[in-house]
């Protein structure tokens, strides 16, 4: 168990709706990323929060946002969905920014399938 | 931004056998990690590893910062070590970049 927490872990979801996906990051730990893994594909950032601010962008959709919260959660936002948004997301959460010497540690994942 | 390369990018082996995976990264960084993508799709840290040796049973990690390149070793291999190897390492602060990954079959 990595200690960080997403859910759910599986959505099915119809073209066109939103859906919102949440992640707990490990305890005292300040940054969250969110990647996006298409079917037997790499990883690729969308975005990375630290202590409440974005810090850093990737290639990630203008129908997508995300935010992160007081307590440190994060909720990644998904709307007008395509099928090929059908992918598994990961958050990920560090003690410190990426450019430290800090670890990175992954939750399980939410799979979602756009039908 | 940072360019992460694994090689091979495919490798099938037998049950009990080794193998050496190499990941290359283009800028000098200050960490780097191997994480196994096991077939049910979860990313499991194996090492955190800026520099020199580690080893955690079977698996062992060289990273050799300033030649720009990490090794991850797997010995006597055995079918649950199958699955898809990343390394990671920090882009410029931002984020973490992840290499292509190596997909390892092992058949028993």
């Amino acid at each position: 168990d990595s200690g960080v927490t997403q859910t759910p872990k599986h959505l099915i979801t119809a073209t066109g709706q939103r859906v919102t996906l949440r992640c707990s990051p490990r305890s005292g730990d300040l940054s969250v990323y969110w990647y996006q893994q298409s079917l037997d594909q790499g990883l690729q950032f969308l975005i990375q929060y630290y202590n409440g601010e974005e810090r850093a962008k990737g290639n990630i959709l203008e129908r997508f946002s995300a935010q992160q919260f007081p307590d440190l959660h994060s909720e990644l936002n998904l709307s007008s969905l395509e099928l090929g948004d059908s992918a598994l997301y990961f958050c990920a959460s560090s003690a410190m920014s990426a450019g430290a010497n800090t670890e990175a540690f992954f939750g399980q994942g939410t799979r979602l399938t756009v039908v | 931004g940072i360019q992460v390369e694994q090689s091979p990018p495919d490798l099938i082996l037998q049950e009990g056998a080794n193998s050496t995976l190499r990941c290359n990264f283009s800028d000098s960084v200050n960490n780097l990690q191997w994480f196994h993508q096991n077939p049910w799709g979860q990313l499991i840290n194996l090492f955190y590893i800026p520099s020199g040796t580690k080893q955690n049973g079977r698996l062992s990690a060289t990273t050799v910062a300033t030649e720009r390149y990490s090794l991850l070793y797997i010995s006597s291999s055995q079918t649950t070590d199958s699955g898809v190897y990343f390394c990671a390492v920090p882009n410029y602060g931002q984020n973490f970049v992840f290499g292509p990954g190596t997909r390892l079959s092992v058949l028993p």
